[in-house]
């Protein structure tokens, strides 16, 4: 079985600008987050999706960042515009279905995000 | 607000050492727990899961155990290798919201 892809694996941009990550879950899962995680830190949840739908995007900056999973696949993180503190890894992971809470969560090899 | 914290932050230890990392978690009330492994620069990688129903799980030489009550997990890994560096996180579910810890890094000195 294919694990969660992302793209692209490393980005550095200048703040202030855009910038865009692609993750395609493992195939049949229902749900597809979006973590956040800082240097030094755990993984931060900025959106959740179920199908293509939004269960929780509590913690995600509104002002700056936006995502959607069209279809209910793939789904797409987008930073505009990007600021210092954005620096971080860009985490996208899979599970079946949360309604089963017991879910596993399944991760993709992050994305690396240096804004300068 | 249900909070994780991970101690030690870090961890040095001589190969072939059995070793105890701890997990500690501030609400009861959780669905399950799941124990992570990160290598510097990668994603994370599911270890083990353990149900709020269970009380430990074990792959290969990975034993994790979940205490409730007292709002703790430990993962046990025994007979430990070089190639058991890396750093490791948990996670719990609660009320439908993933929380990780900040995770303890691992070093295992050949």
């Amino acid at each position: 079985e294919a694990g969660v892809a992302q793209s692209p694996r490393y980005k550095i941009i200048e703040k202030r600008q855009s910038v865009a990550f692609w993750c395609n879950p493992i195939s049949g899962h229902a749900t597809l987050y979006w973590y956040q995680q800082i240097l030094g830190q755990g993984p931060k949840l900025l959106i959740q999706f179920q199908n293509n739908g939004v269960v929780d995007d509590s913690q995600l900056p509104k002002d700056r960042f936006s995502a959607e999973r069209l279809k209910g696949v793939d789904s797409t993180l987008k930073i505009q515009p990007a600021k210092l503190e954005d620096s971080a890894m860009y985490l996208c992971a899979s599970s079946l279905d949360p309604g089963q809470v017991l879910s596993e969560q399944y991760f993709g090899p992050g994305t690396r995000l240096t804004v300068t | 607000k249900q909070e994780v914290t991970q101690i030690p932050a870090a961890l040095s230890v001589p190969e072939g050492e059995n070793l105890v990392l701890n997990c500690s978690f501030t609400d009861s009330a959780i669905y399950n727990l799941q124990w992570f492994r990160q290598d510097p620069g990668k994603g994370l990688t599911s270890l083990l899961l353990i149900q709020s129903s269970q009380r430990e799980q074990t792959s290969g030489r990975l034993n994790a155990s979940l205490d409730k009550s007292s709002g703790r997990s430990t993962l046990y890994i025994a007979a430990s290798q070089p190639g058991d560096s890396a750093t490791y996180l948990c996670a719990v579910t609660s009320y439908d919201k993933v929380i990780f810890g900040p995770g303890t890094s691992l070093s295992v000195i050949p």
